[in-house]
């Protein structure tokens, strides 16, 4: 599994949008990118995928740029509910049966 | 829809004790992983089953660990002599045969272990 590379930790303002990278500078040609939220006393919640390019879901936007070594989740107008770690998680389909977490980035949204 | 299912939300052992955590996957799904967290720590990958299979055990400690994922019930991970060490969060995920997104997995909201 490629290895990756996030912030550990990021604050924001209610409103504001987020922006998380994560570096990735080992992704294979197999290789999707997954984003994971946990929220404290939980277990992680599967958030958006993607290959290439961007992808749009009802959370969140994901941006990948053409060379893939780095990808970067964002999150539109925050409140203070999405304070959680958030993870980027990069493998292909055979290594989804291990996914590597490491240690996240713990966003802090503040009033 | 009922999510994956863990019990005991919490779980105190003394040391030397047994520790048995429960896991209902997800209905329909015949997949069931369980990963280990320690405070302020990633998920650390523990064992891999499919319908009374063993599949990917390569994160699970050689000794006093096992897991089961039995054709009727729920999966087991079994902790023999716990010891203070052990004491951290268990999570429970599972994934169904054909999933919509890769690496998709469905977690519960764990077990804390803690051993005295």
């Amino acid at each position: 599994l490629a290895k990756t590379t996030q912030p550990i930790s990021m604050d924001s303002y209610e409103g504001q949008e987020v922006n998380i990278t994560c570096s990735h500078n080992n992704i294979a040609t197999n290789d999707y990118i997954t984003w994971y939220q946990q929220f404290p006393s939980q277990g992680p919640r599967f958030i958006i995928q993607g290959y290439k390019t961007k992808v749009t879901n009802e959370v969140a936007s994901l941006f990948i740029p053409a060379d893939r070594k780095s990808s970067t989740l964002s999150l539109p107008r925050v409140s203070l509910s999405d304070t959680a770690v958030y993870y980027c998680l990069v493998g292909d389909r055979a290594g989804a049966n291990n996914l590597f977490f490491g240690t996240g980035t713990r966003l802090t949204v503040i009033p | 829809n009922a999510g994956v299912m863990q019990n005991p939300r919490h779980l105190v052992r003394r040391r030397g004790q047994e520790a048995r955590l429960r896991c209902s996957p997800v209905k329909g799904h015949s997949h069931v992983y369980w990963y280990r967290q320690l405070p302020e720590e990633g998920l650390k990958f523990m064992v891999y089953l499919q319908k009374e299979n063993i599949i990917d055990e390569s994160g699970m400690p050689k000794e006093r660990f096992s897991a089961e994922f039995p054709k009727e019930g729920p999966s087991i991970l079994r902790i023999q002599q716990v010891v203070r060490g052990d004491s951290a969060a268990y999570f429970c995920a599972s994934s169904p045969d054909r999933g919509y997104n890769y690496n998709e997995q469905f977690f519960g909201p764990g077990t804390r272990l803690t051993v005295l």
